[in-house]
């Protein structure tokens, strides 16, 4: 069955602070999608990145980045020099391809609190 | 492209009465879905569509109907609300084709609070 989980339940750290957000997620499928969404204090959904199975290289977008390792079954997020806008619960998801690529699967969520 | 849009945005029941949440998208996207958020267990999913006249259950589906006439639309029923169903509900639709194949685009959510 597929699982994600997040561990950490809320990261609090002080702006300009590098910051990892873990997420180790569970499949039996050799084709499956990885995802971040961010939700803000406003409450939408806005859609960080999607990985597929096949593509374990590493992104860079500005500040974000992603760090796919299918051995230890995680993909991190990671925010550099954190700004108090970056304020908001992450979360990772999976979908498989066997069971519907677009059935998401979440997990429980980050908060993250950055204080200036 | 107003993207995907719900109505409303906030709402409050009492048991037993039913409603219905309103969802649209103009991206002519084929797939489409409800998920349910509550404190704590992130998304789940209700119920998801993958064209006009196809539905089928997701992981929570009990005590919601849903139903998909055209590609725009995807309205998620509750027939005889209980309290708990009281939670954030978001709609959401991707294409299941093209450059944004498998990526879900959401809605801004519809807050359900039953008495």
């Amino acid at each position: 069955a597929q699982k994600v989980t997040q561990a950490q339940t809320e990261i609090s750290v002080v702006e300009k602070e590098d910051v990892t957000l873990d997420c180790v997620y569970e499949t039996r499928d050799t084709t499956y999608y990885l995802f971040w969404y961010k939700q803000p204090p406003s409450g939408e959904l806005v859609f960080l990145i999607r990985r597929n199975s096949f593509d374990e290289q590493n992104e860079i977008s500005g500040r974000y980045s992603w760090n796919f390792q299918k051995s230890t079954s995680s993909f991190n997020f990671t925010i550099t020099a954190s700004q108090v806008v970056d304020s908001a619960v992450y979360f990772c998801a999976l979908s498989e391809a066997s069971q519907g690529a677009q059935k998401l699967v979440f997990g429980q969520g980050t908060r993250l609190t950055i204080n200036p | 492209n107003a993207g995907v849009t719900q109505t409303p945005k906030f709402q409050v029941l009492k048991t037993g009465q039913s409603m219905t949440l309103q969802c649209a998208q103009d991206m002519n996207h084929e797939y489409m879905s409800w998920y349910r958020q509550d404190p704590g267990m992130g998304l789940r999913l209700i119920h998801y569509s993958v064209g006009a006249g196809i539905t089928d259950q997701g992981e929570v589906p009990n005590g919601y109907n849903v139903s998909r006439s055209t590609t725009e639309d995807f309205p998620l029923r509750l027939l005889s609300a209980a309290p708990s169903q009281t939670s954030v509900y978001f709609c959401a639709s991707t294409a299941l084709s093209g450059s944004s194949y498998n990526e879900q685009f959401f809605g801004p959510g519809t807050r359900l609070t039953v008495l």
